[in-house]
């Protein structure tokens, strides 16, 4: 089965950093991605990572390690904005991502 | 151009309907999904398929059917509608296996 985890909630300030982190225990891997959700809308892709390291793209950095079973998303200079839900996928390499349950990051001025 | 629509954004039903919803892709993907997002958010995966076969049946009730009339079409049909149904129900395509999805803006369907 799929097993993978997430914080349910965050909240901080507008300009600061915020990590989300997502731990996964999946049957195969074939890569990791990272979806915003405005409410009431799509889930739009933010990041991809199939080998360990950092991937960074603009305010948003993504982290994996393969061993750990650990991946974070980093947002820097949060702005009003990215108050959204963020969404933790693992590819298993069957023709399915398999989803966290999301991550809510509320931004504050 | 949407690169995934899928129509109609609301459904509002009673109990015991049926109801179609349908998807079209114009992004030449040979993948494409039926996902519910339920109360909780949590995303999870109905149907795929690929150049129109079926290759993943998730545990869902017999009412649920998709049909696959191309690679660019996937509709989902549900028979008998419950409460339990109402959820947002997300189409989404993908190239390959290894790709990630460009999903649809969503059916919000909910059951009276």
């Amino acid at each position: 089965g799929q097993n993978i985890d997430q914080p349910t909630e965050m909240t901080a300030t507008e300009g600061a950093i915020v990590q989300i982190n997502c731990t996964y225990q999946t049957s195969g891997f074939n890569g990791l991605f990272w979806y915003q959700q405005h409410a009431g809308e799509a889930p739009t892709f933010l990041s991809y990572n199939v080998l360990d390291g950092l991937e960074e793209k603009g305010r948003f950095s993504s982290f994996l390690s393969r061993s750990k079973g650990y991946s974070y998303l980093l947002l820097k200079e949060l702005q009003m904005k990215d108050s959204a839900s963020y969404l933790c996928a693992v590819n298993n390499g069957d023709y399915k991502l398999s989803f966290g349950a999301g991550t809510t990051v509320t931004v504050r001025a | 151009d949407t690169a995934v629509s899928q129509t109609p954004k609301y459904l509002v039903t009673q109990m015991g309907n049926d109801k179609s919803i349908k998807c079209e892709q114009n992004l030449g993907h040979d993948t494409m999904y039926w996902y519910k997002q339920d109360s909780k958010k949590f995303l999870k995966i109905m149907f795929s398929y690929n150049n129109k076969e079926l290759i993943i049946n998730e545990t869902v009730p017999n009412r649920f059917s998709p049909k696959s009339p191309d690679k660019a079409h996937l509709n989902l049909h549900i028979n008998s509608l419950e409460l339990g149904d109402s959820a947002v129900y997300f189409c989404a395509s993908s190239q390959g296996s290894i790709y990630g999805y460009t999903f649809g803006s969503g059916t919000r369907l909910t059951v009276v």
